[in-house]
C-alpha cells in the first residue's frame, strides 16, 4: 500500500464545476503539499499545509491531521486548471517528500 | 522565494553514455533535492545534495549510477551514468523544506530519453 494515496486518478469536468481531489496518507508528517504539474513537466507549489485550511483565489486546501486526510478544491473550474495535481507529504522532522501518484484533471469548455 | 533553472531542458542520448544535468538556484540554499519522474509515475527522491558533504541517496539509488556534485550553495549537478532506456525520465531538482517555510520550489525539469 502506498504511503500517500490520491483519488480520483483521473477527473474530467465541465467549465464552472466544483472540483475535489482527495489525499490520504499513512505516515507521520510535518506538512502536506499540493502541487500542480502542467503537460510540459514544470511543477508549481500551490499550498503547504500543517493544519486547517488555506485559500488562494479559486483554490482551497484543507487538512485533517487526526484523520490523515487532505482535500484540494477548485471552485468555478476553468480549462486552464487542466493539469496533474499531486499531493506530497513532508515526513516528520525531515525535509523529505513522499509523493502521491497524482490526479489528472481535464476541464472542458 | 526561489527561482530554479535546469540545463539541459531535454536530451536524447544513446545507451551506455552519461549525461550531466545542472541545477542553478537564484539564492543560497542548504539542501537541494534531486527527483526522478518516470513516464506515467509520480516523483521519486533520488538523493539529497548538501553543500560540503556527500549526497545522501535513497534506497534503490547509488552514487556510481547517479553521482552528484554540490560545489556551492546555489548550484548542483546530477549525472546519469551508463544510461539505459529505463533511465528515460524527467529529472527535477528542488529546494524547500525547513529553509522555505511556505513552499517547495521545483526546477522546470530535464526530460531525458535514452535510445
Amino acid at each position: 500500500k502506498n504511503e500517500v494515496e490520491q483519488s480520483p486518478q483521473n477527473l474530467t469536468a465541465q467549465e464552472g464545476e466544483f472540483i475535489t481531489i482527495n489525499c490520504s496518507y499513512s505516515v507521520g508528517i510535518s506538512a502536506l503539499h499540493w502541487l500542480q504539474q502542467h503537460p510540459g513537466g514544470g511543477i508549481v507549489s500551490l499550498f503547504m499545509l500543517s493544519s486547517g485550511k488555506k485559500k488562494h483565489g479559486r483554490l482551497i486546501a484543507t487538512i485533517n491531521i487526526q484523520e490523515k486526510h487532505s482535500s484540494l478544491h477548485i471552485t468555478a473550474s476553468h480549462p486552464r486548471d487542466s493539469a496533474v495535481y499531486i499531493c506530497a507529504v513532508q515526513l516528520y522532522n525531515t525535509d523529505k517528500l513522499i509523493f502521491g501518484t497524482g490526479t489528472r484533471l481535464q476541464v472542458f469548455p | 522565494s526561489a527561482v530554479i533553472s535546469q540545463k539541459p531542458s531535454r536530451d536524447i542520448c544513446q545507451r551506455g553514455t552519461s549525461l550531466t544535468i545542472q541545477c542553478q538556484v537564484d539564492s543560497q540554499v542548504t539542501m537541494m533535492f534531486w527527483y526522478r519522474q518516470q513516464p506515467g509515475q509520480s516523483l521519486t527522491l533520488i538523493a539529497t545534495a548538501n553543500q560540503g558533504s556527500e549526497a545522501t541517496y535513497e534506497s534503490g539509488f547509488v552514487i556510481d549510477k547517479f553521482p552528484i556534485s554540490r560545489p556551492n550553495l546555489t548550484f548542483s549537478t546530477l549525472t546519469v551514468s551508463n544510461m539505459s532506456p529505463e533511465d528515460s525520465s524527467i529529472y527535477l531538482c528542488s529546494v524547500g523544506g525547513t529553509a522555505y517555510t511556505d513552499t517547495q520550489y521545483f526546477g522546470p525539469g530535464t526530460r531525458l530519453t535514452v535510445l
